[in-house]
């Protein structure tokens, strides 16, 4: 399954709304019902760390700035406020076909 | 509390096997799975394979015929083992629950 994501580079303003979007090939939905789209922050030099999974369901400690939504092969992830924290690689991720497959990123950066 | 912990050779030759070990602790490996993914540096994250928490493994169909995931629940441990390496395996290679807990990683390099 293709997940193309984009931009592949985001320029933003501390503050700024950001969105990215993420596309698949295929429907993302299982036969339970369940849509597996997750997503991923990667800062400089550090390990992916987990925001969203199943479309839009954050991980504990996750701030309410970051939401996801979409619904069958179309997905976006926005951060309402960026703040400088949320700098970094933004990866969504499909895991309902195999192998599991990952957008090439989306680097969000000071202009 | 969740920790996942990658060890093996940070230098491997070409052609070579590449054995990883994650141990892993705040968790059992017989209610949960456990997924390898790696990054070419500089590159983006590319999905390795798993292991189901019933002993069942998924592997990327790019890398199966080179690939085998195993564990020991005694142990707590989750093994990687590719052989046939080329330059292109370098990489840093994680070990993580996937949705949720991440390793550290470990780099590895292939070269003479």
């Amino acid at each position: 399954v293709l997940v193309t994501q984009t931009p592949s580079s985001l320029p933003v303003s501390l503050g700024d709304q950001a969105s990215i979007s993420c596309k698949s090939s295929k429907s993302l939905v299982h036969n339970n019902g369940i849509t597996y789209l997750a997503w991923f922050l990667q800062k400089p030099g550090q390990l992916p760390q987990s925001l969203i999974h199943t479309v839009s369901n954050r991980f504990s400690g996750v701030p309410d700035r970051f939401s996801g939504s979409g619904s069958v092969s179309d997905f976006t992830l926005k951060i309402s406020r960026v703040e400088p924290e949320d700098l970094g690689v933004y990866y969504c991720l499909q895991y309902v076909h195999y192998p599991y497959t990952f957008g090439a990123g989306t680097k969000l950066e000071l202009k | 509390q969740v920790q996942l912990k990658e060890s093996g050779p940070g230098l491997v030759q070409p052609s070579q096997t590449l054995s990883l070990t994650c141990t892993v602790s705040g968790f059992s490996l017989t209610s949960n799975s456990v997924h390898w993914v790696r990054q070419p540096p500089g590159k983006g994250l590319e999905w390795v394979g798993a292991i189901w928490s019933g002993g069942s493994t998924d592997y990327n169909s790019a890398l199966k015929s080179r690939l085998s995931i195993s564990r020991d629940t005694s142990k707590s441990q989750v093994f990687l083992k590719m052989n046939s390496l080329q330059t292109e395996d370098t990489a840093i290679y994680f070990c993580t629950r996937l949705i949720g807990y991440w390793g550290q990683g470990v780099m590895v390099t292939v070269s003479s």
